[in-house]
């Protein structure tokens, strides 16, 4: 079974605070992606990923940085925390569609939470 | 107006129902469609892709017609443990795949 694990289920930081969220799959995937979630606005794709050190924005990209310096990791950072990035905090990872199936493995969520 | 629309739910229905969902998507280049399920608090999971033919899963039918952009996911003979939210998903390309907001089904005994 494919696994995709992020660090933390539940997370709790300080306005202005540097994040690190944390994404790891085992299933050699090239793409990987981060996405928010809220409710009302869906899922909404912050940054992806289609190969190490390759990053592309998303929709919502301000606020936000990612690292993917190996395959299988992908990080998300919050610079500076804001109030308004909390939120739900979803990683994902998928094979490249060129090489098959390109269903979108998630993993549990983080919920973040900035006071 | 949103890349991909779906009926806005909720939708409560009785054990046994037949239940459909509909989705519009705005950009024609998109390529691949699924349908991704939900439960509350957990994180999606796929339930189907969609096939230009249609394609048939169980009780669970997935049709998509390009000419007018939508796709629609049919539930026959509905269970308790069918309750969740039911995710609509677009791909243009590798990269970028578009959430509807997601439809809420209850299904009561």
């Amino acid at each position: 079974d494919v696994k995709v694990t992020q660090s933390s289920r539940y997370l709790v930081k300080r306005t202005g605070e540097k994040v690190f969220l944390e994404c790891v799959q085992d299933m050699d995937h090239e793409n990987m992606f981060w996405y928010r979630q809220d409710p009302g606005l869906g899922l909404r794709l912050i940054y992806f990923s289609y190969d190490v050190k390759m990053k592309e924005k998303g929709d919502i990209p301000e606020g936000y940085s990612v690292s993917r310096e190996k395959k299988e990791r992908f990080s998300l950072i919050l610079e500076s925390a804001s109030t308004n990035q909390t939120s739900m905090y979803l990683c994902a990872s998928s094979l490249d569609p060129g090489q098959g199936a390109a269903e979108a493995f998630f993993g549990q969520g983080t919920r973040l939470t900035v006071v | 107006r949103k890349e991909v629309e779906q009926d806005p739910g909720p939708f409560n229905v009785p054990e046994g129902a037949t239940v459909a969902f509909n989705c519009t998507y705005s950009n024609s280049a998109s390529q691949s469609f699924f349908w991704y399920r939900q439960d509350c608090r957990k994180e999606p999971k796929l339930l189907m892709s969609v096939y230009s033919s249609g394609n048939e899963d169980g009780r669970f039918t997935a049709q998509l017609n390009r000419a007018s952009q939508y796709i629609s996911l049919l539930i026959r003979d509905s269970k308790l443990s069918d309750s969740a939210t039911y995710l609509c998903v677009v791909r243009v390309n590798a990269g970028k795949s578009t959430f509807g907001d997601g439809t809420t089904l209850t299904v009561k005994p």
